[in-house]
């Protein structure tokens, strides 16, 4: 079963506008993680924050955790084409390693 | 970090036959998953291939449709057996380190199932 919802499902900008995909989940995790799917390909591992972690960085992603309200955001700064592809969220509940999977958001970003 | 690699990377089956996906990493994981994707979907865990026992299922999965081995700790196959057009989907292999890191995915394969 899924973990919870993204949102938006799917999102259309220029190039240079900065991209918000929102991910809420329903139990508790160990930690969260953003992945990135291009075209049907193998998912590309972006970002893990840790459930004590509020924010966290790396490049032009900078992701966002509130686990009072289960819930994390992705933001894409200055947006490149290349950045076009579904974007996903999963949870890591506990020890065994397994991830619960949102729905995905689908960008696409206009040269 | 973990190279995967997955054959084969497509196939178009027939309803009724049967088709075994392997999945072959470039060093030893303890952790290693499969997932499901159906068609504009996100993906579903199927199963963890466990070395040496048996795999551990998730809900809605079973060992009958999809059998799995894991020989070593490099190498895993997923059998999805006796098809339907509604296995029609992108199976993906990974790969864990635990709670620290993130998975390596597999490219996938996408099957077809007429």
């Amino acid at each position: 079963s899924q973990q919870g919802e993204e949102d938006p499902q799917a999102l259309s900008i220029q190039e240079g506008e900065n991209a918000t995909m929102n991910c809420s989940y329903k139990t508790s995790i160990n930690n969260l993680q953003w992945y990135r799917q291009n075209s049907g390909r193998g998912l590309v591992h972006l970002i893990l924050i840790r459930s004590n972690e509020r924010e966290k960085h790396s490049g032009r992603l900078r992701v966002t955790l509130d686990t009072s309200k289960k819930s994390s955001s992705l933001l894409i700064t200055a947006s490149r084409a290349a950045d076009t592809a579904s974007y996903f969220c999963a949870t890591d509940g506990g020890n065994t390693g397994k991830l619960i999977f949102g729905q995905g958001t689908t960008l696409q970003v206009k040269p | 970090s973990a190279v995967i690699s997955q054959k084969p990377s497509r196939d178009i089956c027939q309803r009724g036959t049967s088709l075994t996906i392997q999945c072959q990493v470039d060093s030893q994981v303890t952790m290693m998953f499969w997932y499901r994707q159906q068609p504009g979907q996100s993906l579903t865990l199927i199963a963890t291939a466990n070395q040496g026992s048996e795999a551990t299922y998730e809900s809605g999965f079973v060992i009958d449709k999809f059998p799995i081995s894991r020989p070593n700790l490099t190498f895993s196959t997923l059998t999805v057996s006796n098809m339907s057009p509604e296995d029609s989907s992108i199976y993906l292999c990974s790969v864990g380190y635990g709670g620290r890191v993130g998975q390596f995915f597999g490219p996938g394969t996408r099957l077809t199932v007429l």
